[in-house]
């Protein structure tokens, strides 16, 4: 079975300091990673997917299958980046998205 | 941008009613979702549908739940009987052909009492 652990809950940092959101993910077969972000009465949008290798608003995240993990990171967290985040795993045949239980992201100023 | 709507955006229902929660998926996309977050609970996948019918379906979708797409825009899931932990967030997803991405409409609160 496939199952996307996100331990924190909560992560609250002040404004510049910097970002890790934890993933780790468990499945057999070649996953297919993502970040989804939720702000606040807003809805669920993605952020960044592994296969593209890309930075949006500043975040990046590596696949490590060493680990299993898909941490999400930022240098600098802006007051902007408040929300909830959401770790997911699909595999190309199946589409449906397992989620992780979330982590909400308060920055302070 | 076209985007993902869903209908209503609370419905609040008596437990054994049935209710039918509506999603209009972007208009190209071939593959179209269904997921639920109960309060304080993780997201989670119920079905999926493509090519006009059900491809994939979790164990929380059982014979109470049914999906439908009556018409070239619009796409349905009706709780047939609904009971108390039916109550939460009722998210529905599309996505194109050969695309990863899942759009999200935002979402429709049931709350059933």
């Amino acid at each position: 079975a496939q199952r996307v652990t996100q331990p924190e809950k909560l992560l609250s940092v002040f404004k510049g300091a910097p970002v890790e959101l934890k993933c780790n993910y468990s499945y057999s077969g070649s996953p297919e990673l993502f970040w989804y972000v939720q702000y606040s009465r807003q809805r669920l949008q993605l952020l960044l997917r592994h296969i593209s290798r890309e930075s949006i608003k500043g975040f990046t995240a590596d696949l490590n299958k060493g680990e299993t993990s898909f941490h999400l990171k930022k240098p600098f967290a802006q007051e902007e980046d408040s929300a909830m985040y959401y770790c997911a795993l699909t595999n190309t045949g199946r589409r449906a998205l397992t989620f992780g239980s979330g982590t909400r992201l308060q920055v302070q100023p | 941008e076209p985007e993902v709507t869903q209908t209503p955006s609370h419905q609040v229902t008596q437990m054994g009613q049935e209710v039918i929660l509506r999603c209009v998926p972007i208009s190209n996309h071939l593959y179209f979702y269904w997921y639920r977050q109960i309060l304080g609970q993780k997201v989670e996948f119920l079905v999926s549908f493509y090519n006009n019918e059900i491809s994939e379906k979790s164990e929380i979708f059982d014979d109470q739940f049914s999906v439908e797409r009556p018409d070239g825009s619009n796409f349905t899931l009706k709780i047939r009987s609904t009971k108390l932990e039916d109550s939460a967030m009722y998210f529905c997803a599309s996505k194109s052909q050969g695309g990863n991405e899942q759009y999200f409409g935002p979402g429709t609160r049931l709350t059933v009492t």
